[in-house]
C-alpha cells in the first residue's frame, strides 16, 4: 500500500514569504499530524487533524496553521517566514490518532528560509 | 510538563554486539510510548509501540521495555548490524506527543 506522501521534498523561500506544505496520508487513515525537526530543538509536535478538525496543537505561534480536507489530505501553512523556520517538516498519519495503532511518517519537506 | 531524555546522545559499538538505548520521561501518566528510527534526511520508521498497560514489546532483534513507575524505557538491540546505524528516538503520549532528541547509533563493521 502507498505510504505517506509529502510534497514538495525541498523548498527554498525568502524571509517574509509564506509557504504551503502538503501531506497525503495512507488510505483509510483519518488522523494527520505535523512536526518540525531542527538540530537544536529536535522533533516538536505542531498539530493534529482528525476528520477535518484540529484536535490537538503544540506550542507554536499562530503563523503556523493547517487544515485537513474531506479526503484526509492535509496542508500546513507558514506565513511571514523567519530564518528560524528552516527545518525538516514531517507529517504522520494513523487510523485514529494518539498512536493507538502507531504512526506512519512521510519522508518530510526540507524548508530553507533565506 | 513532560520531558523526555535519551542518553547517550551518540553511541558507537562493534558489529555483533548487543546494546541498550535508554529513554526516560518525567510524567508517568503516559498513554503509550513508541520507538522510532530515523535515517539521515529521512522520515521516521516506527519500530515498536508499547501501550501504558504493557511492560514490553518484541520485534525480531528488537525488544522494548516500559517501566512507567520509574519513568524509563529501554530499547534492546541484539546482534547489531551495520544496517542498524541510525538515530533512534522515543516518544511518549499523554495529552500531547513528546519526543526525545534521540541517540545516534553507529555500528562499526
Amino acid at each position: 500500500k502507498a505510504g505517506v506522501t509529502q510534497t514538495p521534498r525541498y523548498l527554498i523561500k525568502t524571509r517574509g514569504q509564506q509557504v504551503t506544505l502538503s501531506c497525503s496520508p495512507i488510505s483509510g487513515h483519518r488522523s494527520v499530524s505535523w512536526y518540525q525537526q531542527t538540530p537544536g530543538q529536535g522533533l516538536q509536535f505542531l498539530f493534529e487533524y482528525f476528520s477535518e478538525t484540529q484536535r490537538n496543537k503544540g506550542n507554536f505561534p499562530g503563523r503556523f496553521s493547517g487544515r485537513q480536507f474531506s479526503n484526509s489530505r492535509s496542508e500546513m501553512n507558514v506565513s511571514t517566514l523567519e530564518l528560524g523556520d528552516s527545518a525538516l517538516y514531517l507529517c504522520a498519519s494513523s487510523l485514529s490518532g494518539f498512536m493507538d495503532y502507531g504512526y506512519t511518517f512521510g519522508s518530510g519537506t526540507r524548508l530553507t528560509v533565506v | 510538563k513532560q520531558e523526555v531524555t535519551q542518553i547517550p546522545a551518540a553511541l558507537s559499538v562493534p558489529e555483533g554486539e548487543n546494546l541498550v538505548l535508554n529513554c526516560s520521561f518525567t510524567d508517568s501518566a503516559i498513554y503509550n510510548l513508541q520507538w522510532f528510527r530515523q535515517d539521515p534526511g529521512k522520515g521516521l520508521t516506527s519500530l515498536l509501540l508499547i501501550q501504558s498497560s504493557q511492560r514490553e514489546q518484541t520485534s525480531g532483534r528488537l525488544n522494548a521495555s516500559l517501566d512507567k513507575s520509574s519513568g524509563r524505557s529501554t530499547l534492546y538491540i541484539a546482534a547489531s548490524q551495520p544496517g542498524d546505524s541510525a538515530t533512534y528516538l522515543c516518544a511518549v503520549v499523554n495529552d500531547k506527543i513528546i519526543f526525545g532528541k534521540g541517540t545516534r547509533l553507529h555500528i562499526l563493521p
